[in-house]
């Protein structure tokens, strides 16, 4: 298994600001993604974190609002830009070996 | 797009029971199928793989089915305990417009009651 480090673990934010989540897995994955999880809800796949080139972001989802970079394997991070309450989620990353997924153990964003 | 559904949304049971927790999707074409816990606020947890050619695969008290034709998979649970109180989340790999992509059932909550 992959053991994926995801930090902060939580944060209170004022609204306006921006937060950036760092993920470190310890060993080389073919792919990392991250998810939202809003209150009560399922996951969903914000993007992609592609290495050296940008992320694939899914419907609904943009760059400028969740700027991601992935410079290397095993490592990347997510910015919540200009944040406003609707943005108060559990934020996830996730990395694939194979054809399993792993899972950080997740940033509980609070805006305020 | 793959759609994947859990059923119940919601379970309790006393301790020692069995059970049984459901998951569906819509498109059988998938790499493979995983089941994970989730705790209040945290992360996930993996509990079973089954990949696209299995029909199922046993961790201690944890069996997982996979009927890929009918679009189907259990995840059944024996001898439950006050610690298996989380939330349990049906994820299906699958293709999509963007490549692969695990696609995740809303959950079922199970509560063991002592």
């Amino acid at each position: 298994s992959a053991v994926i480090s995801q930090k902060p673990s939580r944060d209170i934010c004022q609204r306006g600001t921006s937060l950036t989540i760092q993920c470190q897995v310890d060993s080389q994955v073919t792919m990392m993604f991250w998810y939202r999880q809003q209150p009560g809800q399922s996951l969903t796949l914000i993007a992609t974190a592609n290495q050296g080139s940008e992320a694939t972001y899914e419907s609904g989802f943009v760059i400028d609002k969740f700027p991601i970079s992935r410079p290397n394997l095993t490592f990347s991070t997510l910015t919540v830009s200009n944040m406003s309450p609707e943005d108060s989620s559990i934020y996830l990353c996730s990395a694939t070996r194979g054809a399993e997924a792993f899972f950080g153990q997740g940033t509980r964003l609070t805006v305020v | 797009k793959q759609e994947v559904t859990q059923i119940p949304a919601a379970l309790s049971v006393p301790e020692g029971e069995n059970l049984v927790l459901n998951c569906s999707f819509t498109d059988s074409a998938i790499y493979n199928l995983q089941w994970f816990r989730q705790d209040p606020g945290k992360g996930l947890t993996s509990l079973l793989l089954i990949q696209s050619s299995q029909r199922e695969q046993t961790s201690g008290r944890l069996n997982a089915s996979l009927d890929k034709s009918s679009g189907r998979s259990t995840l059944y649970i024996a001898a439950s305990q006050p610690g298996d109180s989380a939330t349990y989340l049906c994820a299906v790999h699958s293709f999509s417009n963007t490549g692969n992509q695990f696609y995740f059932g809303t959950g079922t909550s199970l509560t063991v009651i002592p």
